[in-house]
């Protein structure tokens, strides 16, 4: 099993543009969630999946959009990235929403 | 308010000192409680977890957590730090199941 994959590993965005950053998971996990890391705040929760074709709010959602169309994909949506959004993301899976098991994420920048 | 608080930001300990990494909570039921560690440019890994029963719980890399009620805490502690623990450790509640919530974490450094 790879576990949880994400891409890409790094990106550099400029104010206003948009992109998307991938999760995958190959353990079955219903339970999918995005964080985000910045320095002194430990994570934040910004979008979670209890399944597929369901999505919820954490934390910090705004400027953030998720799908859940397949059990493995969990993909995350910048419309219109703002310098706000630099940070570290970092997806993870859980197999009954209890533990959860973590990609090795993406570093975002944006200018 | 529903919150997680690890008080000390940066702690640093020789090799071979025992170690306790502090973790506080505030919600109304016992959530599920966990640790977690972060070695620079990584993901995270759990090191234990606590749902229900035996309050002292054993995890991985000889660390173990007791869960103190009266107290709302869920400390980490290691009886004898190794250079090679020197991370940021997370301390995280689900009180919900999914909806996860971490503390800032706290970085330790190990002197030799």
């Amino acid at each position: 099993n790879a576990g949880v994959t994400q891409t890409p590993k790094f990106q550099v965005l400029k104010t206003g543009q948009s992109m998307t950053l991938q999760c995958a998971q190959d353990m079955n996990h219903e339970y999918m969630s995005w964080y985000r890391q910045d320095p002194g705040m430990g994570l934040r929760l910004i979008h979670y999946s209890v399944g597929a074709g369901i999505t919820d709010q954490g934390e910090v959602p705004n400027g953030y959009n998720v799908s859940r169309s397949t059990t493995e994909d969990f993909p995350l949506r910048l419309l219109s990235a703002a310098p706000s959004q630099t940070s570290v993301y970092f997806c993870a899976s859980s197999p009954g929403g209890e533990t959860q098991y973590f990609g090795p994420g993406t570093r975002l920048l944006v200018l | 308010a529903q919150s997680v608080t690890q008080p000390d930001i940066h702690i640093t300990v020789s090799e071979g000192a025992s170690l306790e990494l502090r973790c506080n909570y505030s919600y109304g039921a016992t959530p599920y409680l966990f640790w977690y560690v972060q070695s620079p440019g990584q993901g995270l890994q759990l090191l234990l977890k606590y749902f229900s029963g035996d309050t002292l719980v054993q995890g991985i890399k000889g660390f173990e957590a007791e869960f103190k009620r009266s107290q709302s805490s869920f400390n980490l502690r290691k009886p004898s730090v190794h250079w090679s623990d020197a991370a940021e450790y997370f301390c995280a509640v689900a009180p919900r199941g999914n909806d996860m919530r971490f503390g800032a974490g706290t970085r330790l450094t190990v002197k030799p």
